[in-house]
Parts: C-alpha cells; sequence; structure tokens
C-alpha cells in the first residue's frame, strides 16, 4: 500500500513564483491534512479538508490556498511565494474524525524560497 | 484554548540508559485525545500511539511505556534500555474528539542516543 505520498519532495522557487504540492492517499480517508514543520515550532496546520469538495483554514493559512476535488487528492498552492514559506510541508490523512483514528502521513516536502 | 508543550528541546544519552520525554498538554475538553509521533532523521512521522482521555491506564509496548496522568495533565513517554535506532524527534500531539479541529503538536524532543 502506498498510503500517503506527497509530490515532489524537494523544490526550489524564486520568490514570487507559484507551485502545487500534490497529496495522494489510498486508505479512503475522509480527513486530510496539510501542515508545515519550522525548527523548533513543531508541525503547524495550514489547512485541512473534512471530505470531498470541501476545506477549512488551519492556524498559518495566509499565502496557500488547498482545494479538495477528488476524496483521495489534497492541493496545497502557493501562488507567489515567499522566502518565509521556505518550509517542510507535510500532508497526513485520517479516517474518522479527529481523535477516531491516527493520523497517516507522507514523507515530506522540502520547499526552499529564494 | 489547546496547548501542548514539551519542555526537553534535547536530550542525549548513552545505549541502553533509560529516558523519559515530557509532554504537559492543556485542554477544557473533558474528552480528547493524546498521540506520540517518531520522526526518524528520514524525516516521516511514524505513529506512536494514541489515547483517549478516559482511558487512564499506562501501556507498554515492548520498550516503550506510556504515563497518562489527568491530574498533572501529562503524557509522557519512556525508552527503557535506549538504542541508536531510537535517536529522532519525538512529538505529541492533542486533539479535541467532537470537533473536526486539528491536530495540535508540541514543539517536539530531540532524542540522540550515542553507542
Amino acid at each position: 500500500n502506498a498510503g500517503v505520498t506527497q509530490t515532489p519532495k524537494f523544490r526550489v522557487l524564486k520568490t514570487g513564483q507559484s507551485m502545487t504540492l500534490l497529496c495522494a492517499q489510498d486508505m479512503n480517508h475522509e480527513y486530510m491534512y496539510w501542515y508545515r514543520q519550522d525548527p523548533g515550532m513543531g508541525l503547524r496546520l495550514i489547512h485541512y479538508s473534512v471530505g470531498e469538495g470541501t476545506t477549512a483554514k488551519g492556524e498559518v493559512p495566509d499565502g496557500y490556498n488547498v482545494s479538495r476535488l477528488k476524496k483521495q487528492n489534497f492541493l496545497l498552492g502557493l501562488e507567489s511565494a515567499a522566502p518565509s514559506q521556505t518550509s517542510v510541508y507535510f500532508c497526513a490523512s485520517s479516517y474518522s474524525g479527529p481523535g477516531g483514528t491516527e493520523a497517516f502521513f507522507g514523507q515530506g516536502t522540502r520547499l526552499t524560497v529564494v | 484554548a489547546q496547548k501542548v508543550t514539551q519542555a526537553q528541546t534535547e536530550i542525549s544519552v548513552v545505549e541502553k540508559e533509560d529516558v523519559t520525554l515530557d509532554c504537559v498538554y492543556e485542554t477544557r475538553d473533558t474528552t480528547y485525545y493524546l498521540f506520540w509521533y517518531k520522526q526518524p532523521p528520514s524525516g516521516e512521522l511514524v505513529f506512536l500511539i494514541r489515547r483517549n482521555s478516559f482511558d487512564e491506564q499506562n501501556e507498554i509496548s515492548g520498550r516503550y511505556s506510556w504515563n497518562f496522568q489527568k491530574s498533572t495533565s501529562s503524557f509522557n513517554f519512556t525508552i527503557t534500555a535506549s538504542q541508536v535506532v531510537d535517536s529522532a524527534v519525538y512529538f505529541c500531539a492533542l486533539i479535541r474528539s467532537y470537533n473536526t479541529d486539528k491536530l495540535i503538536f508540541g514543539t517536539g524532543t530531540r532524542l540522540q542516543v550515542f553507542p
């Protein structure tokens, strides 16, 4: 089983460029999440989705947009990248509501904005 | 507000030592779940344990054990006879059970086990 797959694994962007990170899960999970991990700050939730066609803001949503057109995919977009968005991004999915089951994480995407 | 505090930023031990990673949480909810995740040097996040607020029984899994105490709002993680492969960053996390809200992570504790 692939679990949660993130594409790409590494990316370098110039300030102002745009890009989309793709998260795909094959576990038929309803809930999907995008986190960013920065040194000394743990993981912070950017956006999340509780089902196909739904999205909601997390702790640090500014500068990001998301879409969940298909249940298995959750896209994270950066419209105009900034150096402050240099981070490691993790996607996660879970079967039921929060606490119902554990979240499964992707391998992470290391993004550098120069 | 909910919060998870992992006061230990980094811990270094020698192989075979026991080590405890502290996790203190804050929540006003009576129903919630607590988690521990491991992030090895390879970067992925590995689920270790989930515990609900109504189950205060300690749990042991091999060399790992968890001590959940609601009275002190703590969910500590102990590794017995540590090994080099235990070297990783460990995250404690909290979520409310009835809300479609976020899984809140602590800032993590980096454990280094030296041979």
